[in-house]
């Protein structure tokens, strides 16, 4: 079954601190891979995505997330998290519909993250 | 212009009210979504458009009824809808319904059902 697990439900992590928030998916085929960002009330804002090639990948805002296939992973790292960072994360996987080439989005179940001053 | 705009930004509405949500958006997309989000949770798809046709319907109760006038706008209408209904709905749109679509979400409309 298609899915993806974002173990961590809230994280806290300290201003100037590093970020790595944990995604795990499950699709037989070639995933594509979403990270998107959510402040409180808002929608949800692209940070990066992953198709094909480097398994390294930069986004916005000063995140980037490794894909590793063996791991079935798709982790979001950020060096040193700013206090605007706090909000929620959610992890995507791209799924076709029907075995063709349209296809949804599933949605982890979000990871809040948290910034102590 | 990269953004997707819904109207109104609030909505409360009674059981037995009509109201109506709207999206648009204006970068060439192709493909339009409606999810649903309760608090603390992933939003949920309810309906996809794809070249103005409904092309998914996640089971959604039929108080619900999207509408897709042409190929830049979104409308959700509403009626007799239930507490429970109370969330915040989301329109994204892509530029085709593909499974490797980068999606744009607008801002939500955060309705309450009294």
């Amino acid at each position: 079954a298609q899915s993806v697990t974002q173990p961590d439900i809230h994280i806290t992590v300290s201003e100037g601190a590093s970020l790595e928030l944990r995604c795990n998916y499950s699709y037989g085929a070639t995933p594509y891979l979403f990270w998107y960002v959510q402040s409180p009330g808002q929608g949800l804002q692209l940070l990066l995505k992953y198709f094909s090639g480097d398994t390294l990948v930069q986004g916005i805002k000063g995140f980037e997330a490794e894909f590793k296939r063996s791991q079935s992973s798709f982790n979001l790292r950020k060096p040193s998290v700013h206090w605007s960072d706090a909000a929620e994360y959610f992890c995507a996987v791209g799924v076709s519909r029907d075995g063709g080439s349209q296809g949804n989005l599933i949605f982890g179940k979000g990871t809040k993250l948290s910034v102590k001053p | 212009d990269t953004e997707v705009t819904q109207t109104p930004k609030h909505l409360v509405m009674g059981m037995t009210n009509k109201k109506s949500l709207k999206c648009e958006q204006h970068m060439g997309h192709r493909a339009m979504y409606w999810y649903k989000q309760k608090a603390k949770k992933p939003p949920e798809l309810m309906f996809v458009y794809s070249y103005e046709k409904l092309s998914i319907n996640e089971s959604v109760p039929s108080r619900f009824s999207p509408e897709c006038p042409n190929s830049s706008l979104l409308n959700l209408h509403l009626h007799a809808l239930q507490p429970e209904d109370s969330a915040l709905y989301l329109c994204a749109s892509s530029f085709r319904d593909r499974k490797e679509s980068e999606q744009f979400f607008g801002p939500g409309t955060r309705l309450t059902v009294l």
